[in-house]
Parts: C-alpha cells; sequence; structure tokens
C-alpha cells in the first residue's frame, strides 16, 4: 500500500516569497503531524491534526506558519513571508487510531520531506 | 517540560562492532518509547517499547526499556556500512505525540 508522500521534495525560493508544503498521509489514518528538522537538529514538532479535533499548534514557531487540513486526509503546511532560517527539511508523519480501545498509536510513519531552502 | 536524551550525539565504529545508544527520558504520562533510523529524509520505524525489561529483536537490532531508570537502549551486533544513520528516539504521549531526541549519528567504517 501507499505510504505517506509529501510534494513537492525540493522547493527553493526567495526571501519574503510564500510557500505551501503538501502531504498526503496513509489511507484510513486519522492522525497527522508535522515536523521540521534544520541541518544537525533533531525532529522539531510544528502542528498535529487527530480527527475532527482542533489540532494542535502548540509548535508553530511563528504566526507566518499555518496548516490546514482538508476532509480529513491531505494537508498543506503554509509559510508566508519566508525567512532564511525556514530553511529546514519539513517532514509530514501519520499514525491510525485505535477505535476500540479509545486511544492512538504512537507509531507514526514519515514521508520522505521536502527540503525547503530560503535564499 | 517532557525531554528525550540521547548519547552519544555521535559515535564512529569500524564492520563488526558492536554498538549501544542510549536514550534517557523525562516525561509525564509515559505510554510508550519509539526507536526510529534516519538515513535521508524520512526516518523508518523500528521499535516500540512499552513495558519494562521485554526485548524487542529484529535481526541484529535490539532494544530494551527500563521504566524505573527511565532510558531505554538500542543495541546493534556486527555493525554494517549500511548501519550507518541516525538513530532517533522519542517518547510516545497518550495522545498520539511524539516528542523526539536529537538522536545519535552513527558511522560504520569498513
Amino acid at each position: 500500500g501507499a505510504g505517506v508522500s509529501q510534494s513537492p521534495s525540493n522547493k527553493v525560493t526567495e526571501k519574503g516569497k510564500d510557500v505551501e508544503l503538501r502531504c498526503d498521509p496513509i489511507s484510513g489514518h486519522t492522525a497527522l503531524y508535522w515536523y521540521r528538522q534544520s541541518l544537525g537538529q533533531g525532529l522539531e514538532f510544528l502542528i498535529y491534526f487527530q480527527g475532527n479535533s482542533a489540532p494542535d499548534k502548540s509548535g508553530l514557531p511563528s504566526d507566518r506558519f499555518s496548516a490546514e487540513r482538508t476532509g480529513g486526509s491531505v494537508s498543506t503546511l503554509t509559510i508566508q513571508r519566508t525567512q532564511q532560517e525556514d530553511s529546514a527539511v519539513y517532514l509530514c508523519a501519520s499514525s491510525a487510531y485505535r477505535g476500540a480501545s479509545g486511544s492512538w498509536y504512537n507509531e507514526q510513519f514519515f514521508g520522505p520531506g521536502t527540503r525547503l531552502t530560503v535564499l | 517540560e517532557d525531554k528525550v536524551v540521547q548519547s552519544p550525539l555521535s559515535l564512529v565504529v569500524h564492520e563488526g562492532d558492536t554498538v549501544t545508544l542510549n536514550c534517557s527520558y523525562e516525561v509525564t504520562n509515559f505510554r510508550s518509547l519509539l526507536w526510529y533510523k534516519q538515513e535521508k529524509k524520512a526516518p523508518t520505524f523500528l521499535f516500540m517499547l512499552t513495558s519494562s525489561g521485554i526485548e524487542k529483536k529484529s535481526g541484529r537490532l535490539s532494544s530494551i526499556l527500563d521504566k524505573k531508570e527511565l532510558f531505554s537502549i538500542l543495541n546493534i551486533t556486527a555493525t554494517q556500512t549500511g548501519d550507518s544513520a541516525i538513530y532517533l528516539c522519542a517518547f510516545g504521549g497518550s495522545q498520539g505525540n511524539l516528542i523526539f531526541g536529537k538522536g545519535t549519528k552513527l558511522s560504520v567504517k569498513p
């Protein structure tokens, strides 16, 4: 079956421009997560969506960052007025809901990421 | 504040060596601890540990959790150059979220 997909794989933009990054989670996974990984750093949590609940935006670094998830599936991460410090690999992950036991699986499956370079 | 600390930050070994990677955590509402391998971009899932003292094994890789002392180790025996990667440890919360350590960069020389 298909895994998590992200597009584009690479994005080069000029400082001040807006960018949109897309994530298609694994079919049936109702939880979706965005992370950022700067060079030589660990994964920095940005935002996550769980089913129909309000997203947890606590990791977003500034109000230039926003994310949407339409129809409970595809998600778009938007960065407005990009800055050079936004350059990083942006990773998306999805996971499933246990259902009967009423809890979330912790195993997250990652997409290949989008490498963003802001010149 | 929940925290996951990995050590060492980097490690260089030769093929055939055995390595032990460490992960300690200070978290509330512990649910699980996960290990991932990251070679290029996407981390790939290795293990999830929820119970103390039960070793999980996959080929040359194994991992164990100590919930009393709040740490986990990842062992790799008879290392190969293909094991070169960043190994990430993450704490899993009750809402499905993960908090990652900074990772251990393993380099295996021929």
